[in-house]
C-alpha cells in the first residue's frame, strides 16, 4: 500500500528564513506528487504537482519543490519565508496503478514568526 | 474563479441524528472525492466518484455512511446514525481527469459536530 510521510509535525521559522518541508513515499512504480496547503480556518489549495518531466517543479507563492525518485522524495522548499506562509502543508501521492485517490501525508505545521 | 460548494459550512447535530453534507463540484469536472479531517487521522479518503459512478468507497464505513451523486451538480455524504466520533472537517473535491493530468479543487468543507 501506498503511504507517505512528512518528516516534521511543526516547524517554527522567523521571517525571510529559508524553508524545506520533507516528503517520503514508498510505492516503487510510477507517481504523481502534490504538494497542498491549508491556511487556518480555510480549505485545501494546490501548491504545486509533479508528473513528469523536469523534477524541479515551481508553483505557486514562490514555492518549489524537487522530486528525487531515487530518494523517493519530493521535498517542499521556498528560499525566503512570509507571515503569511502560516499554514499546514500536505504532501500527497498518487501512484498511477492505484487509480486516481491520493494518499496524504500527515502535514506539517509552519509557523512563521514577524 | 471556479469553485468546490459545500454546504453546511458548520453543523451542529445530536448523536444518532442524520446528517446530510452537500458538495457542488465545479461545471464540468468529471471526478468528485470525499474526504474527511481530523486531527488524529489527519485527511482520510471516504469515496470518489468518476462521471457520478462510485469508483471507491472502501474507507466509508458502510454501517453509517453513503455517499451518492443523484446529477452531476451535486454530490451528498451522508451519516446516519451519527456518532460523536464522526466529528470533523469534511471535505470535498473535484477534478477533471483527462488523460494523465488532473488537478483537483478542494471546496471549504463542512464542519461537523455531533454531540
Amino acid at each position: 500500500a501506498q503511504s507517505v510521510s512528512q518528516h516534521n509535525h511543526h516547524v517554527i521559522l522567523s521571517e525571510a528564513a529559508s524553508l524545506e518541508l520533507g516528503c517520503n513515499y514508498s510505492y516503487g512504480g510510477t507517481v504523481n506528487l502534490f504538494w497542498y496547503v491549508q491556511y487556518p480556518g480555510q480549505h485545501l489549495q494546490l501548491l504545486l504537482k509533479y508528473f513528469s518531466g523536469d523534477p524541479l517543479v515551481k508553483g505557486i507563492k514562490g514555492f518549489e519543490a524537487e522530486f528525487i525518485k531515487s530518494k523517493f522524495s519530493f521535498n517542499l522548499r521556498k528560499p525566503s519565508v512570509q507571515w503569511s506562509d502560516t499554514a499546514e502543508y500536505f504532501c500527497a501521492v498518487n501512484a498511477q496503478n492505484y487509480g486516481q485517490n491520493f494518499v496524504f501525508g500527515p502535514g506539517t505545521r509552519l509557523s512563521v514568526l514577524p | 474563479d471556479a469553485r468546490v460548494t459545500q454546504t453546511p459550512r458548520h453543523k451542529v447535530t445530536e448523536m444518532g441524528q442524520e446528517v446530510t453534507m452537500r458538495c457542488q463540484p465545479i461545471l464540468g469536472h468529471n471526478t468528485v472525492f470525499w474526504y474527511r479531517q481530523t486531527m488524529m487521522q489527519g485527511l482520510e479518503l471516504l469515496a470518489y466518484f468518476r462521471n457520478r459512478a462510485p469508483l471507491d468507497d472502501s474507507g466509508m464505513p458502510k454501517d453509517r455512511f453513503s455517499a451518492e451523486m443523484p446529477d452531476a451538480t451535486l454530490a451528498t455524504l451522508k451519516i446516519q446514525p451519527s456518532e460523536p466520533r464522526d466529528s470533523a472537517v469534511y471535505f470535498c473535491a473535484s477534478g477533471l481527469v483527462k488523460g494523465v493530468d488532473y488537478g483537483y479543487t478542494f471546496g471549504s468543507g463542512t464542519r461537523l459536530t455531533v454531540v
